[in-house]
């Protein structure tokens, strides 16, 4: 299973947005609405940000939204704050019991 | 509180073996599905294995199928990870982390830092 590609960085400046965009195949990504998002700052564990595309976990801002088209998922970040600064990384189900992540996207607040 | 804390990881040579722990606490550990992922240091996750809430159904990703086995005790609210054959490659740091449904990775530990070098 190759890993979900992301770009490498991506930045805004503090109550900017920013999309990080997700892609894989029809075995992942385009297959299932099982996409979801992590945050991890530096020496910590992931987060999860979002499941299933756009759903947000309890206690996660509004700020957080995620969406799917075909065989790409994006994460938007709006209104930056300092404290978004983080690598994010997507991962999908990729059926039979497996899943895969992304490759990572580095968020800078400007 | 839900808290996932690893322990096991440390220094061995290649070919060698480990075998990681993961104690759960503030769930009922035997409902849900349990993971194993892995992350070198200043790479990407990358999802290493899978077992259901019984312990009888396991997935494993390509890369450590056949050298690594988890399992569990629900008994103990344990997960367990027994890397055998261990190469240079699989140096990273181990997390454990907890599925809710649908398929995604709710609640992780802090990670257990394994390395392989002779």
């Amino acid at each position: 299973q190759s890993a979900l590609t992301q770009p490498p960085s991506a930045s805004g400046s503090p109550g900017q947005s920013v999309t990080i965009s997700c892609t894989g195949t029809s075995s992942d990504v385009g297959g299932y609405n099982y996409v979801s998002w992590y945050q991890q700052h530096p020496g910590k564990a992931p987060k999860v940000m979002i499941y299933e595309v756009s759903k947000r976990p309890s206690g996660v801002p509004d700020r957080f939204s995620g969406s799917k088209s075909g065989d790409t998922a994006s994460l938007t970040v709006s209104g930056l704050q300092a404290e978004d600064e983080a690598d994010y990384y997507c991962s999908s189900y990729a059926g039979s019991n497996n899943y895969v992540f992304g490759t990572g996207t580095k968020v800078t607040v400007l | 509180e839900v808290q996932l804390v690893e322990s096991g990881g440390g220094s061995v040579q290649p070919g060698g073996s480990l075998r990681l722990s993961c104690a759960a606490s503030g769930f009922t550990f035997s409902d849900y599905w349990m993971h194993w992922v892995r992350q070198v240091p200043g790479k990407g996750l990358v999802w290493l294995s899978r077992i259901d809430s019984g312990g009888s159904g396991t997935v494993y990703a390509d890369s450590v199928e056949g050298r690594f086995t988890i399992s569990r005790d629900n008994a103990k609210n344990t997960l367990y990870l027994q890397m055998n054959s261990l190469r240079a490659e699989d140096a990273a740091v181990y997390y454990c982390a907890r599925s809710n449904w649908p398929h995604y990775f709710a609640y992780w530990g802090q990670g257990t830092p394994v390395t392989v070098s002779s």
